[in-house]
């Protein structure tokens, strides 16, 4: 079945650690997303690549760093520069430009320690 | 900057009774709007995919409703049931962004 894998469902980071969360698909979609989802808020982008080698930043990049070296996957690391870096992770893909809807992972759950 | 709101922010009823969500957006020039379920802890399953040109979708127990002019979308869930429970996320696709509301949890009691 085609879908989106994250790894790991639980990630648990100290102070000044960086950490990797996976992300990889098999819808043989072109774009990919990270978001953030915190209680109470609605979901936040943090970065976006629409092709590989290339990525834009989102509305709150600061502290997170991504690369798109193969179509199938996006990982994203989160930095010791990221202050508040406890939140529910999601990445999602789409077609190029989203037209079709966005398929999203089943989520990392980060939690600094 | 796109706004999506949802209202209300939670919602109980009693089995079998109907579910009315509703959502607006501050950006009317949208491409698509997407109604997704999130259950406690797991990602984001898509309901329904309405394109701006559309007027509703359907399936199933499932209607949502899309008023691109005035910047709403309803999404109605018939007859209840328990497995419902859930919170309903909306969101919104324009300049390739797509931009999500902060969702309604609705419990639907026994």
């Amino acid at each position: 079945d085609g879908g989106i894998t994250q790894s790991p469902k639980y990630l648990f980071r100290k102070e000044g650690q960086n950490v990797t969360l996976s992300c990889e698909q098999n819808l043989n979609h072109d774009a990919m997303y990270w978001y953030r989802q915190d209680p109470g808020q609605g979901l936040r982008l943090i970065y976006y690549s629409q092709i590989v080698n290339d990525f834009q930043k989102g509305d709150i990049a600061e502290g997170y760093s991504v690369s798109r070296e193969k179509k199938e996957s996006f990982p994203l690391t989160v930095t010791s520069a990221q202050k508040n870096p406890t939140a529910f992770y999601l990445c999602a893909s789409s077609v190029t430009g989203g037209g079709y809807g966005y398929t999203f992972g089943s989520g990392t759950r980060l939690t600094v320690v | 900057k796109q706004e999506v709101t949802q209202i209300p922010a939670a919602l109980s009823v009693p089995e079998g009774e109907n579910l009315v969500l509703n959502c607006s957006f501050t950006d009317s020039a949208i491409y698509n709007l997407q109604w997704f379920r999130q259950d406690p802890g797991k990602g984001l399953t898509s309901l329904l995919l309405i394109q701006s040109s559309q007027r509703e979708q359907t399936s199933g127990r499932l209607n949502a409703s899309l008023d691109k002019s005035s910047g709403r979308s309803t999404l109605y869930i018939a007859a209840s049931q328990p497995g419902d429970s859930a919170t309903y996320l909306c969101a919104v696709l324009n300049d390739y962004k797509l931009s999500f509301g902060a969702g309604t949890t609705v419990t639907v009691r026994a």
